[in-house]
């Protein structure tokens, strides 16, 4: 599996748009890129998965690269309550187990 | 049900002691998940079934720590004569089959004193 790389955490305020990247160096042909979401006292929840270029859902944009050695996370219009881990994660959906790393803590601030 | 849900969602237990945390999947999910948190660290895995069946518990720390599911719906994750390292969060998800979106649960913290 793939190694992520992504900031322990990231400030930013009510409003703003939020990027927040991860590095996989080691990304396979048959990885996708999924991001997972996390609030306190609660599970991950899944948010977004790609494999190339752009997806967009009502929650948030994934931008990979055509590399795919990296990718980012968009968050619009960031709220309060979007205050949370984000999880990158890189698997070939072949296996069961999801492996998460670290995490970015993101702190929406007023 | 709505969603997964475990109980209870907060264990303190002496060091020692069995404890017995449970997990109700969403109704229908074919596969279920174990994973352990530590405090500011992501998830990690522990075990996968598939219905009844055990097909991985390659992540179980040792041999203290035992999962069941016997009926192919609720499951069971037992940790013998608890210690001090296996405080944290316990996570239950489940998904409809084999490799679709898992759904977690709002998870366990236990605490061994």
């Amino acid at each position: 599996l793939a190694k992520t790389t992504q900031p322990i955490s990231m400030d930013s305020y009510e409003g703003q748009e939020v990027n927040i990247t991860c590095s996989h160096n080691n990304i396979a042909t048959n990885d996708y890129i999924t991001w997972y979401q996390q609030f306190p006292s609660q599970g991950p929840r899944f948010i977004i998965q790609g494999y190339k270029t752009k997806v967009t859902n009502e929650v948030a944009s994934l931008f990979i690269p055509a590399d795919r050695k990296s990718s980012t996370l968009s968050l619009p219009r960031v709220s309060l309550s979007d205050t949370a881990v984000y999880y990158c994660l890189v698997d070939n959906n072949a296996g069961n187990m999801l492996t998460f790393g670290g995490g970015t803590r993101l702190m929406v601030k007023p | 049900g709505a969603g997964v849900s475990q109980s209870p969602r907060y264990k303190v237990a002496k060091r020692g002691q069995d404890v017995a945390l449970r997990c109700d999947p969403i109704s229908g999910h074919v596969s279920l998940f174990w994973y352990q948190q530590a405090l500011g660290q992501g998830p990690e895995f522990l075990t996968y079934f598939q219905n009844e069946a055990q097909l991985d518990k390659s992540g179980l720390p040792s041999d203290r720590f035992f999962a069941e599911r016997p009926e192919g719906s609720v499951s069971t994750l037992k940790i013998q004569r608890t210690q001090q390292e296996d405080s944290a969060v316990y996570l239950c998800a489940s998904s409809f089959a084999p490799l679709y979106e898992q759904y977690f649960g709002p998870g366990t913290r236990l605490t061994v004193t």
